[in-house]
């Protein structure tokens, strides 16, 4: 079946360093995507979006990355402060699917 | 304020009890969803609706029970049918129906059996 998933199920870097959280789907006609933010025992909360148009989106500190080619897409996120500390999840939709498919998830930990 | 309700917070479930978990929006959005969240896993959709008095089923419907009868509100019931219902319940809404937009989710709902 079709699906989103991630590549690193946790990812532990230290405050003031860069993130990269990367996502893999398989549907080809996958054209919208999104990066939630999770914090424990909270709703995921809405970082940033991009369409199958663009290959780059940028945000304040974050930035997500496309690559069509390969179903692949990444969250950058710039200077990882304590309060990044979350799991970050890509959902994805395409063709005449309404639904989001969510990945399972990826815990960043940021370290002082 | 503008945002996505749920209620309650916490909710203990008897067995062969049905359970209401509430979900209210004033964003006036259109489609209203039902997400269950099992720990450490991504969020599986149990019920969506694209308008008022309509709605589909979702992935993991089994168990599950819902109405829209009014577009602010997306009440979720876990029937009894529902043998494994301990888990993080989220509702989620977006503008547009069926464009592909933004979902904004609630606080959740935490449901275990007693």
């Amino acid at each position: 079946g079709e699906s989103v998933g991630l590549h690193l199920p946790t990812l532990s870097v230290q405050e003031g360093d860069n993130s990269i959280i990367n996502c893999a789907y398989s549907n080809s006609a996958s054209d919208y995507f999104i990066w939630y933010k999770q914090e424990s025992g909270k709703g995921p909360q809405f970082i940033i979006d991009i369409r199958s148009n663009m290959d780059k989106r940028q945000g304040q500190r974050v930035t997500v990355l496309l690559n069509k080619t390969v179903k692949h897409l990444s969250l950058q996120i710039a200077a990882t402060q304590p309060g990044d500390s979350a799991v970050y999840f890509c959902a994805e939709i395409g063709g005449s699917n309404y639904k989001l498919t969510f990945g399972k998830g990826t815990l960043l930990t940021v370290n002082p | 304020d503008g945002g996505i309700t749920q209620s309650p917070k916490y909710l203990f479930r008897k067995e062969g009890q049905n359970v209401t978990l509430s979900c209210e929006q004033n964003l006036n959005h259109d489609a209203m969803y039902w997400y269950r969240q099992d720990p450490g896993q991504g969020l599986r959709l149990i019920y969506y609706s694209q308008i008022v008095n309509d709605f589909q089923k979702g992935d993991i419907a089994e168990g599950y029970s819902v109405s829209r009868e009014k577009k602010e509100s997306f009440p979720l019931t876990v029937t009894s049918a529902q043998k494994n219902p301990t888990a993080f319940y989220l509702c989620a809404s977006k503008t547009g129906g069926t464009a592909k937009n933004i979902q904004y989710f609630g606080a959740g709902t935490r449901l275990s059996v007693l």
